[in-house]
């Protein structure tokens, strides 16, 4: 079985660009989150989609944002970077929901640098 | 909202010796406690969970407590081994509206041979 698979795994973009990043949930699984990881402030999360529908959402600005299709692969855009925003973007699935016990499994990740 | 903070930042010990990870938590109502590995490069990978209705739980050279009332978890690492160095993340998710899984603030495990 397939883990999670994100892509691309890493890019460089200068800074007032816009980035989307793409995640493949396992099979079967519903429920995609997202989280941003940096040396500084560890992981925190981003949101939370479910059945294409935004759950929950973490306190980041409104540049973040994020989309689920109808086979549950979801996508985080991220609009006029900044250079604050580098960092390794993980995308976790899991079978129901977070909030249903189920175990989260997380990508590989997207190393983003923003120059 | 939830907040977890973990001791220590770095931990070394010798090969053989146990290592102990201990995460403290804020929100009455978190019911989930994982625990993650992370080796350098590499994604966080689930080592082993617990839930607030049990008190302890193992998995071969792994354990995990939970005392509830004094809101902390520890991990727990038997034997250690050189392949057990990696940076190790607590997490706490709440039964509360915010359902999602909040991170400590992780600990570099170094084991020397």
């Amino acid at each position: 079985k397939a883990g999670v698979t994100q892509t691309p795994r890493y890019l460089i973009k200068t800074r007032g660009q816009q980035v989307t990043l793409s995640c493949s949930p396992i099979s079967g699984h519903r429920s995609v989150s997202w989280y941003q990881q940096t040396p500084g402030q560890g992981l925190q999360f981003l949101f939370e989609y479910f059945s294409e529908t935004q759950r929950n959402k973490g306190n980041f600005p409104g540049r973040f944002s994020g989309r689920q299709f109808s086979n549950s692969r979801s996508e985080m855009n991220v609009s006029t970077l900044e250079l604050g925003d580098s960092a390794l973007y993980l995308c976790a699935s899991s079978l129901t929901g977070p909030d249903s016990g189920n175990t989260i499994y997380f990508g590989e990740g997207s190393w983003l640098t923003v120059v | 909202g939830e907040n977890v903070e973990q001791h220590p930042s770095t931990l070394s010990v010798q090969e053989g010796d146990s290592a102990v990870i201990k995460c403290t938590y804020s929100d009455s109502a978190s019911n989930y406690f994982p625990w993650y590995k992370q080796e350098l490069g590499k994604r966080p990978q689930l080592i082993i969970d617990i839930r607030s209705n049990v008190g302890e739980k193992k998995d071969q050279r792994i354990a995990v407590t939970l005392n509830k009332t004094a809101k902390h978890f520890s991990l727990h690492i038997t034997e250690t081994q050189p392949e057990d160095s990696a940076v190790y993340f607590c997490a706490a998710r709440s039964s509360g509206s915010a359902r999602q899984l909040t991170f400590g603030s992780g600990t570099q495990l170094t084991v020397l041979p």
